[in-house]
């Protein structure tokens, strides 16, 4: 079982469509989240950490159940602009700064 | 201005050889890390450094050798190369090895094949 396990989809959705992204983690260690955004044939970029209170960033929604250990993120109003790969990524606690990261879920935002 | 930059962009080779690439940073950033992401897509760490010293390696075949000649540059060499070794290999940096607002920058990548 990987430690950290997303849908990889895709997720074919319609421009201003709200969707919601899941991602859970094995380790009850990890002690930072994060959603990376990976563009095609492109790198991997921060999207956002992701708090235990939640936290929001525009139209992007970030959730963490610890006691579930279960990651969530939710982009209302899609764009055509949002379609990509969404990777969940978690640090261990003692593990330094090694991200590690899930198998990604794909987002295509249609006309 | 390019944070991380890898070079080459694209790597063609065949079974057996040795190849390297080259990463550097002009953020002042102290670690320094490569993963390699696979053709499924799944991205998973190989080494880190902080300050030229080695503090995260993965199981990684030690046909695979990290260097940092300074803090501003990691390049990985890879010894007898084979065909799983093609993936996109991705440099990345950050002004710490610590946890907590320490956000990861990664290079472009390196499209590496073996034919």
């Amino acid at each position: 079982r990987k430690e950290v396990e997303q849908d990889p989809g895709p997720f074919n959705v319609p421009e201003g469509a709200t969707v919601a992204f899941n991602c859970t983690y094995s380790n009850s260690a990890s002690q930072s989240f994060f959603w990376y955004r990976q563009d095609c044939r492109k790198e991997p970029k921060l999207l956002m950490s992701v708090y235990s209170s939640g936290n929001e960033d525009g139209r992007f929604t970030a959730q963490l159940n610890r006691a579930s250990q279960y990651i969530s993120l939710l982009i209302r109003d899609s764009k055509l602009s949002d379609s990509a790969t969404y990777l969940c990524v978690v640090i261990r606690a003692g593990g330094g700064n090694k991200l590690t990261f899930g198998t990604g879920t794909q987002l295509k935002v249609e006309l | 201005d390019t944070a991380v930059s890898q070079t080459p962009k694209y790597l063609v080779t065949q079974m057996g050889n040795d190849k390297s690439i080259k990463c550097e940073q002009n953020l002042g950033h102290d670690t320094m890390y490569w993963y390699k992401q696979d053709s499924k897509k799944f991205l998973k760490i190989m080494f880190s450094y902080n300050n030229k010293e080695l503090i995260i390696n993965e199981t990684v075949p030690n046909r695979f050798s990290p260097k940092s000649p300074d803090k501003a540059h990691l390049n990985l060499h890879i010894n007898s190369l084979e065909l799983g070794d093609s993936a996109v290999y991705f440099c990345a940096s950050s002004p710490h090895s610590g946890t907590g607002d320490n956000e990861q920058f990664f290079g472009p990548g390196t499209r590496l094949t073996v034919l």
